[in-house]
C-alpha cells in the first residue's frame, strides 16, 4: 500500500513569492491533516480535513495561507507571499478514522524562503 | 494549557541499555497519547499509544508507563539498539472538543551508541 505522497521534497523561493504544495493521501483516508515542523521541534496542525470540509483551521495563517481540497482526496496547501520565516518542513497526514488515532505522515516539504 | 512537556531535548543511550523519554501534559482533557518515531528526512510514524484509563502499555522492547494523577506518561526503550536512533515525539489528542487534533511535544533526539 502506497504512503501519504507529497510533493515538491524540496522547494526553495525568494520571499515573498508564491509557494504551493501538494498531497496525496493513503487510499480510503478521509481525514487529511497538514502541519508545520520548524527545525528540532514537533509538529503543529496547520489544517484539519474531514472528506473536503475544513473542520479545523483555527491555527492557519489566513492572510498569507490557504488551502483546499476539492475532491476530498488530494490536498494543496498554499503560501502567497511567502516570508522568510515560513521556512520549515510542511507535513501532509492522513488517517482513516477522525479522531486522529493513528495519522500516517508523509516524508514532508522542506521549505526555505531565501 | 494546550501544552505538552518533553525532556530530555537529547539522549545517548549505550547499545543494549534503557532509553527513558518523559512528557507532562496539563490538560485534563487530553484522552490519547501517542508516541511517535521520527528519522531524518522522513515524516513521524506512530510507535506506541495509550489512552488515560490504562497505567502501562508494552509491545515489544517498548513501554509506555502513564501517571494520570501526576499528567505525566514515560516512553521506555528497553534493549536500545543503534536502529533505534531517531527522533522521539510525545503527543496527547485534545479530547471531545479538539477531536482529532494532536499536540506534539517538542521532541527527544536519541542516539544509541554501538
Amino acid at each position: 500500500e502506497a504512503g501519504v505522497v507529497q510533493s515538491p521534497r524540496y522547494k526553495i523561493i525568494e520571499k515573498k513569492q508564491p509557494v504551493a504544495f501538494w498531497c496525496n493521501p493513503i487510499s480510503g483516508h478521509n481525514t487529511l491533516y497538514w502541519y508545520l515542523q520548524n527545525l528540532g521541534q514537533g509538529p503543529e496542525l496547520l489544517i484539519r480535513y474531514e472528506n473536503e470540509e475544513a473542520v479545523d483551521d483555527s491555527q492557519l495563517p489566513k492572510d498569507r495561507f490557504s488551502a483546499e481540497r476539492l475532491k476530498g482526496v488530494d490536498s494543496t496547501l498554499k503560501i502567497q507571499p511567502a516570508e522568510l520565516g515560513d521556512s520549515a518542513v510542511y507535513l501532509c497526514a492522513s488517517s482513516l478514522d477522525p479522531y486522529g488515532n493513528e495519522q500516517f505522515f508523509g516524508p514532508g516539504t522542506r521549505l526555505t524562503v531565501l | 494549557q494546550q501544552q505538552v512537556k518533553q525532556s530530555p531535548q537529547s539522549l545517548i543511550v549505550q547499545k543494549g541499555g534503557i532509553s527513558i523519554i518523559n512528557c507532562a501534559y496539563e490538560n485534563t482533557a487530553f484522552d490519547y497519547f501517542p508516541w511517535y518515531q521520527q528519522f531524518p528526512g522522513k515524516g513521524p510514524a506512530l510507535l506506541i499509544a495509550i489512552r488515560p484509563d490504562v497505567s502501562e502499555k508494552k509491545e515489544g522492547r517498548f513501554t509506555i508507563s502513564f501517571n494520570k494523577s501526576a499528567k505525566q506518561f514515560s516512553l521506555h526503550i528497553m534493549d536500545s539498539q543503534p536502529g533505534d536512533s531517531a527522533t522521539y515525539f510525545c503527543a496527547a489528542r485534545g479530547g471531545s472538543s479538539n477531536t482529532g487534533k494532536l499536540i506534539f511535544g517538542q521532541g527527544t533526539t536519541l542516539q544509541v551508541k554501538p
